[in-house]
């Protein structure tokens, strides 16, 4: 089964502060991706990674960036965290061209930034 | 027009009984759509995928597409109240690995 895991279930940040949220996948899948999920507005694509190193930006990018130094690790970083970035932030993870394209998600981080 | 549009419900089935759920969407050009269940606080969780037309089954349910009309729907048989949830359906935009998704369909079995 694919796993992926996901650093904190609960945070709660202050506005300002830098926040990271780690992603890690077990299953040597090629891409990954960061959403936010709110209330009424879906599912919204922050950024995605095809590759190590690799980063595309989603619909949602401005006050994000993500770093992918190794296959398995996909981080958010909220660089300077403000209240209208309290959200549900779920990671998922997909093989690719050669295998699928179905995501399978992490548990998701609940962040409250006051 | 939204790129994949689902009734946000919510729909109420008794118990036992097929629960219907549908989605359009936009790009005439897409091939590969799922489904995905949530229940609330959790994170989607994959039904099935489905790639071509016609019907696909999995247990109670069973995934049904129509390119030609653009709509891809899901069927759950003897509905059960464990599946209240919302589900969403997500469509593969174009080659560069991203899903579109549906703002999802509630779904409330009653005992």
């Amino acid at each position: 089964d694919v796993k992926v895991t996901q650093s904190s279930r609960y945070l709660v940040k202050r506005t300002g502060e830098k926040v990271f949220l780690e992603c890690v996948q077990d299953m040597d899948h090629e891409n990954m991706f960061w959403y936010r999920q709110d209330p009424g507005l879906g599912l919204r694509l922050i950024y995605f990674s095809y590759d190590v190193k690799m980063k595309e930006k989603g619909d949602i990018p401005e006050g994000y960036s993500v770093s992918r130094e190794k296959k398995e690790r996909f981080s958010l970083i909220l660089e300077s965290a403000s209240t209208n970035q309290t959200s549900m932030y779920l990671c998922a993870s997909s093989l690719g061209a050669a295998g699928g394209y179905e995501q399978y998600f992490g548990p998701g981080t609940r962040l409250t930034v006051t | 027009q939204k790129e994949v549009e689902q009734n946000s419900g919510p729909l109420s089935v008794p118990e036992g009984a097929i629960a219907s759920l549908n989605c359009t969407y936009s790009d005439r050009g897409s091939q590969s759509f799922f489904w995905y269940r949530q229940y609330s606080g959790k994170s989607p969780e994959l039904i099935m995928s489905i790639y071509s037309n016609g019907d696909k089954e999995d247990g109670r349910f069973t995934a049904q597409l129509n390119k030609a009309s653009q709509y891809v729907s899901l069927l759950i048989r003897d509905s059960q109240p464990s599946d209240s949830a919302t589900y969403l359906c997500a469509v593969l935009r174009g080659s560069n690995y991203q899903l579109i998704w549906g703002a999802g369909t509630k779904l409330i079995i009653k005992p």
